[in-house]
């Protein structure tokens, strides 16, 4: 079973859709929790994190973790072309310089 | 804001050539990492650096690779004697905490 699990997609919505954006992953381990945004051939974006279980909202994107399902979500509202790239989540633990496992990333189109 | 700087961009060696990858981190942070993403495959941690030391390593991180920081605002990548599987995209990370990670745009080293 590999760490992270993330469904590459790709995801095609119209714009001013909400979109939802998932993971699950199997080490008990991790307590930080990534969400980061790449376009083609850019280095990853970071957009929110979050400790442990619970929800964090910023503007039009909402992050969830869900440690006893080991299962989080990144939800963007009113969905715009700009948004359109890889999104790319990831994970640490408890390691001195916490170390980030990501995700395989979910490509997003939002049609204008 | 300040941000990641990575040079050079794009970088072409042949096969047994040494390089040297190199990264502006952000002024303030004190955790500094590399990490590698070969075409169309996950974003792989390789190496965090903290206190002027190496804090973790993963396996990909053998002997024929190395990080230095030579002075205060530059952190190095050194691959001995490259390999054709070495081609790949490396991010510079750079955090004040550990667990906010931010990436610079990355070097495509492509190995010939």
């Amino acid at each position: 079973q590999k760490e992270v699990e993330q469904d590459p997609g790709p995801l095609s919505v119209p714009e001013g859709a909400i979109v939802s954006l998932n993971c699950t992953y199997s080490n008990s381990a991790f307590q930080y929790f990534m969400w980061y945004r790449q376009y083609s051939r850019k280095g990853p974006e970071l957009l929110m994190y979050t400790y442990s279980s619970g929800n964090k909202e910023d503007g039009r994107f909402t992050a969830q973790v869900d440690k006893s399902s080991k299962y989080i979500s990144l939800f963007i509202r009113d969905s715009q072309p700009s948004d359109s790239a890889t999104y790319l989540c990831a994970m640490s633990g408890t390691g001195s310089a916490r170390q980030l496992t990501f995700g395989s990333g979910t490509q997003l189109t939002v049609l204008p | 804001e300040p941000e990641v700087t990575q040079t050079p961009s794009h970088q072409v060696t042949q096969m047994g050539q040494e390089v040297i990858l190199r990264c502006v981190p952000i002024s303030n942070h004190l955790y500094f990492y590399w990490y590698r993403q070969i075409l169309g495959q996950k974003v792989e941690f390789l190496v965090s650096f903290y206190n002027n030391e190496i804090s973790e390593k993963s396996e990909i991180f053998d002997d024929q690779f190395s990080v230095e920081r030579p002075d205060g605002s530059n952190f190095t990548l050194k691959i001995r004697s490259t390999k054709l599987e070495d081609s790949a995209m490396y991010f510079c990370a750079s955090s004040a905490n550990s667990y906010e990670q931010y990436f610079g745009p990355g070097t495509r080293l492509t190995v010939t």
